[in-house]
């Protein structure tokens, strides 16, 4: 059974960046046609899309992240990761992570959420 | 890019079936059958209930279901039963190659 957790650290000061790693365990990150991604969604609010990395490495953000937004794979650690740069408040959110398999949008595998508090 | 549009809330008694709608544009919603649909929880994780408009995952009861006409999706859950409250999103493919769901629907089980 795939899982999905994510981890990092639960405060961010405004202005700095965001780091979330997201640990795949029960099958690899690297092996078939998968998409990897990340969603969030600030308190009492609504699901938005963050972005996503193609198990080849291609990536696409959301386009109004997208100069903020990193998303990178860790094939030896079966880990993806997400970086957010000068983050606000409005960053303030229950971050989670999630696969889709390619050519769907079949997006099935979700980790728990952690949620990021950005503040002084 | 914009948030597709689903109403605020919606509610049935139970046994009952409800609708809730999702319309976005031919950017989207209308451009592809990639549209997906999610059920929340309190303080969970959002869970597939749809994929690419109408199928169904293994293990969603076949109560719930997904159309689509132009650029509105839907999704249709018929005998309405109480754990059915929850919040729903849309999700859809854009023709920028990303991802865009909707504000998200409360649906109230009377």
């Amino acid at each position: 059974q795939l899982q999905l957790q994510e981890s990092g650290p639960g405060l961010v000061k405004p202005s700095e960046t965001l780091s979330l790693t997201c640990t795949v365990s029960g099958g690899s990150i690297s092996s078939g046609s998968y998409y990897w991604g990340w969603i969030r969604q600030p308190p009492g609010k609504g699901l938005e899309w963050i972005g996503n990395i193609y198990y080849s490495g291609s990536t696409y953000y959301n386009p109004s992240l997208k100069s903020r937004v990193t998303i990178s794979l860790d094939t030896s650690k079966n880990q993806f990761s997400l970086k957010l740069s000068a983050v606000t408040a409005a960053d303030t959110a229950v971050y989670y992570c999630a696969r889709r398999s390619g050519g769907t949008s079949y997006r099935d595998y979700w980790g728990q959420g952690t949620l990021v508090t950005v503040s002084s | 890019q914009s948030a597709l549009t689903q109403p605020a809330s919606v509610s049935g008694s139970p046994g009952q079936s409800i609708t809730i709608s999702c319309t976005g544009s031919s950017s989207d919603v209308g451009g592809y059958n990639f549209v997906s649909w999610y059920q929340q929880h309190p303080g969970k994780a959002p869970k597939l209930m749809i994929y690419d408009v109408s199928e169904r995952p293994s293990g969603v009861s076949n109560r719930f279901s997904g159309s689509k006409s132009g650029n509105t999706a839907s999704l249709t859950i018929s005998g309405l039963q109480a754990e059915d409250g929850a919040d729903y999103y849309c999700n859809s493919y854009t023709s920028s190659s990303t991802w865009v769901f909707g504000g998200g629907t409360k649906l109230t089980v009377l």
